[in-house]
């Protein structure tokens, strides 16, 4: 079965450019997590869908930043304008349903350099 | 709210000596925990959960972790470390919403 699926694997841009990351999550799950990684601050919860609508917002850092979901297959993290600050990896996790108990399943991230 | 701490930002251990990570957690509730396993250039991955159905939970790769509600602990271990074991380690609770660790870097010698 396919996991989690991010794109790109890759993104190097300039300051001030708009960033937009994807995420397929497993087919039949029904929430999903978008998460940054940095040395840092380790890994952030930034926002989370379940089915398709947004619950929890308050990780996510500033305005710059928007997520959507437009259905239950597809969603997108958004940065505009992007700053160097921006730059780590981010993942997207999707898991069955909502509920403490359930594990998450992550992509492989999105290594974001802002230059 | 719940927490947890994962005790050692750096963990080394010789091919074939025991791994222990540990990790301690906070919560007002009954929390749900788990270990991921993070390699290079890749995504967590569930290494195994407890579920408050046995105290001594198995996972994959060999590792396993008990957890000590009087201690408020979740440590995870293998009897014998591999080469193929050397990556980061991230214990979560889970109680409304899932909280990681900072991690646990662990080298494997030769």
């Amino acid at each position: 079965d396919a996991g989690v699926i991010q794109s790109p694997r890759h993104e190097v841009t300039e300051m001030g450019q708009e960033v937009t990351l994807r995420c397929k999550p497993i087919s039949g799950h029904n929430s999903l997590f978008w998460y940054r990684q940095t040395m840092m601050r380790g890994l952030e919860l930034l926002i989370y869908f379940n089915n398709n609508v947004p619950i929890d917002d308050s990780g996510m850092p500033e305005d710059r930043f928007s997520a959507k979901m437009p259905n239950a297959s597809f969603s997108t993290l958004k940065i505009q304008p992007s700053e160097p600050r921006d730059s780590a990896v981010y993942f997207c996790a999707s898991s069955l349903q909502r509920g403490a108990n359930q594990p998450q399943h992550f992509g492989d991230g999105t290594r974001l350099s802002i230059l | 709210a719940q927490s947890v701490t994962q005790l050692g930002s750096h963990v080394s251990v010789s091919e074939g000596a025991l791994v222990l990570l540990r990790c301690n957690y906070s919560s007002s509730v009954p929390p749900y925990l788990f270990w991921y396993v993070q390699y290079p250039n890749q995504g967590l991955q569930l290494l195994l959960k407890y579920t408050s159905a046995a105290t001594l939970v198995k996972g994959i790769n060999g590792f396993e972790a008990e957890f000590k509600k009087s201690e408020t602990s979740f440590h995870l271990t293998k009897p014998s470390a591999h080469m193929s074991d050397a990556a980061e380690y991230f214990c979560a609770v889970s109680v409304n919403d899932m909280r990681f660790g900072a991690g646990t870097r662990l080298t494997v010698k030769p």
